[in-house]
C-alpha cells in the first residue's frame, strides 16, 4: 500500500542554520505531495504542496521540489527562525484519495 | 471563523467507559475528516463524512461509531473505551468536491488516556 517515510527526529538547530528534513513515498502512479505543519497547541495547517512531478511548492520560505525519479518531497528552508519551531509532517494524496501521513519529524531551533 | 474546533482537549478514562470527542467547523465545509495519531506515528484515517447524512470508514474504524447530523458538527464516538485507544484525536474538514485533493484544516487536537 502506499506508504510516507520522513527524516527520524527531532532535530535540533541554530538559527540561521540550513533545514532539510527528508521525505521519500510509495505510491501507485503520481500522487499529489504536501507538507503539512503543527505548531505547538495548534491543529496541523498546510505550508505547501505540490501535484504534479517538478512541480515546485514554496510558502513561508520553505520549499519542496517533487521528483519523481527519487519518488522524494524534501523540505528546504535556507536560514530557520525560532518561529519554525514545530512538527512537519511529510503527505501524500494516496490511490484511495485518502492522505497518507508520515510520521512527523519535531523540529527546535535555538537562538 | 473559529475554523475547526475541538472538545475536550485533554480526558482521562477508565476502560470500558464511552465518550463522544467533539468536532465543529463553521466554513461550511462539506467534508469532514477524524484522524488518530499515535506516539511517532502518522496519523491514521478512522471515519470521514462527505456530508451531512453520509459516513464512511477509514482505515482503523473499528471501536468507533461517528454521525453527521448537520453540516457543522462531526462527533466521534468511543464505545468501550480500551488502553489500544490512547492516542491524539484530529479532526479535519475540507470544502472542495475532489475531497482529499483540497486542503485540510484541521483542529488542535484531543489527547485521550484510557487507563
Amino acid at each position: 500500500g502506499d506508504s510516507v517515510t520522513q527524516m527520524e527526529g527531532p532535530v535540533t538547530l541554530s538559527e540561521e542554520a540550513f533545514l532539510t528534513i527528508n521525505c521519500t513515498y510509495t505510491a501507485t502512479g503520481y500522487p499529489s505531495l504536501f507538507w503539512y505543519v503543527q505548531y505547538p497547541g495548534e491543529g496541523l495547517q498546510l505550508l505547501l504542496k505540490a501535484t504534479k512531478a517538478d512541480d515546485k511548492g514554496s510558502n513561508k520560505g520553505f520549499e519542496a521540489t517533487y521528483r519523481k525519479e527519487t519518488t522524494s518531497f524534501h523540505l528546504e528552508k535556507g536560514s530557520v527562525q525560532v518561529s519554525d519551531s514545530a512538527v512537519y509532517f511529510c503527505v501524500i494524496l494516496g490511490g484511495a484519495q485518502k492522505l497518507v501521513f508520515g510520521q512527523g519529524t519535531r523540529l527546535t531551533i535555538n537562538p | 471563523n473559529a475554523g475547526v474546533t475541538q472538545t475536550p482537549k485533554f480526558r482521562i478514562l477508565k476502560i470500558g467507559q464511552s465518550m463522544t470527542l467533539q468536532c465543529a467547523q463553521d466554513m461550511n465545509h462539506n467534508y469532514m475528516y477524524w484522524y488518530r495519531q499515535d506516539p511517532g506515528m502518522g496519523l491514521k484515517l478512522i471515519y470521514y463524512s462527505v456530508g451531512a447524512g453520509i459516513t464512511d470508514k477509514g482505515e482503523v474504524p473499528n471501536g468507533y461509531n461517528v454521525s453527521r447530523s448537520t453540516t457543522e458538527d462531526f462527533p466521534l464516538r468511543l464505545e468501550l473505551a480500551a488502553p489500544s485507544q490512547t492516542s491524539v484525536y484530529f479532526c479535519a474538514s475540507s470544502y472542495g468536491s475532489s475531497g482529499a485533493q483540497e486542503t485540510q484544516y484541521f483542529g488542535p487536537g484531543t489527547r485521550l488516556l484510557v487507563l
